[in-house]
């Protein structure tokens, strides 16, 4: 079974300081990767993901992840955060069950206040 | 396209009481789930469906049933309600569930609070 962890569970960051979100898998071959931002009161929303190929994705929102398959780790970036990135986000981690249908689990959230 | 809907947007109950969670997309989506959310847990999966008249568990099943009778519709049922099934209450659905196809749309989410 695949788990995932967000090791932080609240970040401050300065508007207009870069910005890193960690997150580790745990999976015996490659998932499929997410990153989702909530902002207060809404659903969720898809930030970028990672199936296979260059290990750099860019999402939506200036923001990218790195894949790196040594340390299981799919962290989330962005060069110069701006007081709208306030948010919750999710790292999330996607395979395939017995059925062949994917089974996606949620990590625990990191919650980020952008400061001025 | 609304996307996906959930009503209501927050609903109180007591104890015992019985209740359904509407959820609708009209995506064509072939892929619908249900999560709960809580304080330090994240999102955990109750039911998800991969199409009409097929549903299965997910990771917190007890205490909640679904079906699936069209593509577009997929309500959450508490059977009798307790405390501990306070939470936020999010719909998603996806194209599909299988492949590289499954980013999950979600809904507004439902906030529910059980007396």
């Amino acid at each position: 079974a695949q788990s995932v962890t967000q090791p932080d569970i609240h970040i401050t960051v300065s508007e207009g300081a870069s910005l890193e979100l960690r997150c580790n898998y745990s999976y015996g071959a490659t998932p499929y990767l997410f990153w989702y931002v909530q902002s207060p009161g809404q659903g969720l929303q898809l930030l970028l993901k990672y199936f296979s190929g260059d290990t750099l994705v860019q999402g939506i929102k200036g923001f990218e992840a790195e894949f790196k398959r040594s340390q299981s780790s799919f962290n989330l970036r962005k060069p110069s955060v701006h007081w709208s990135d306030a948010a919750e986000y999710f790292c999330a981690v996607g395979a395939p069950n017995s059925g062949g249908y994917q089974k996606v689990t949620f990590g625990t959230g990191t919650k980020l206040q952008v400061i001025p | 396209n609304a996307g996906v809907t959930q009503t209501p947007k927050f609903q109180v109950l007591k104890t015992g009481q019985s209740m359904t969670l509407q959820c609708a997309q009209d995506m064509n989506h072939e892929y619908m789930s249900w999560y709960r959310q809580d304080p330090g847990m994240g999102l955990r999966l109750i039911h998800y469906s991969v199409g009409a008249g097929i549903t299965d568990q997910g990771e917190v099943p007890n205490g909640y049933n679904v079906s699936r009778s069209t593509t577009e519709d997929f309500p959450l049922r508490l059977l009798s309600a307790a405390p501990s099934q306070t939470s936020v209450y999010f719909c998603a659905s996806s194209y599909s569930a299988r492949g590289s196809y499954n980013e999950q749309f979600f809904g507004p989410g439902t906030r529910l609070t059980v007396l």
